[in-house]
């Protein structure tokens, strides 16, 4: 059975220091990665979806990027955190053939508080 | 128009009442259609795809209007486990990806004894 790892549960950060998320997914292979944030109130927002190694999309303009070193390996970065980067950020991953549906898996998140 | 529009919320009912939810999405070119359920602090979990012809699970029932670009859930004889916030998520196709889904802001739902 597949599954999707996600780390760390919780963070906090000061304003300017660097981020590192990591998501890696199990039992599967070429799946499509994503990275949403939830904002505290808000809706999720896709930040970056992937549909293969090295092909990062990203949707929203703003100091954070994402890189698929490995085919199931997903990474968020920022090299300088702003407090408005603070949510809940959720990785999560779909199965290749949309046209069949495409149920997400998300990750546990990872709970981040700039101050 | 928003991508996926919700129900404002929050919705607060006693056990045993019918609640529904509806959302409408703005792609027309969407192919798949889900409610999600997110309980407080933790990630949104599948509860059902949304069929065509509509669909039921127990005390659910999903029901698509393609022409009206409108999906529905409604959840009858609500149980204190019914709270949570439910997301209605659909699927995007933006930019030629595969896969892409937008999520609604959700509507919570809090289910009194």
């Amino acid at each position: 059975s597949q599954t999707i790892h996600q780390w760390p549960a919780t963070l906090v950060q000061p304003v300017g220091s660097p981020l590192s998320l990591e998501c890696t997914v199990e039992g599967t292979s070429n799946p499509n990665l994503y990275w949403y944030r939830q904002a505290a109130g808000r809706g999720l927002q896709l930040l970056f979806y992937s549909v293969g190694i090295g092909q990062i999309s990203s949707e929203v303009p703003q100091n954070l990027s994402a890189s698929r070193p490995q085919d199931r390996q997903f990474i968020l970065s920022s090299k300088k955190l702003l407090l408005s980067d603070s949510g809940f950020y959720l990785c999560a991953w779909t199965k290749v053939l949309w046209v069949l549906g495409t149920e997400a898996f998300f990750g546990q998140g990872t709970r981040l508080t700039v101050v | 128009r928003k991508e996926v529009e919700q129900d404002p919320g929050p919705f607060n009912v006693p056990e045993g009442a019918t609640v529904a939810f509806n959302c409408t999405y703005s792609n027309s070119a969407s192919q798949s259609f889900f409610w999600y359920r997110q309980d407080c602090r933790k990630e949104p979990k599948l509860l059902m795809s949304v069929y065509s012809s509509g669909n039921e699970d127990g005390r659910f029932t999903a029901q698509l209007n393609r022409a009206s670009q409108y999906i529905s859930l409604l959840i009858r004889d609500s149980k204190l486990s019914d709270s949570a916030t439910y997301l209605c998520v659909v699927n995007g196709n933006y930019g030629g990806s595969q896969g892409n889904l937008i999520f609604g802001k959700g509507t919570k739902l809090s289910v009194k004894p």
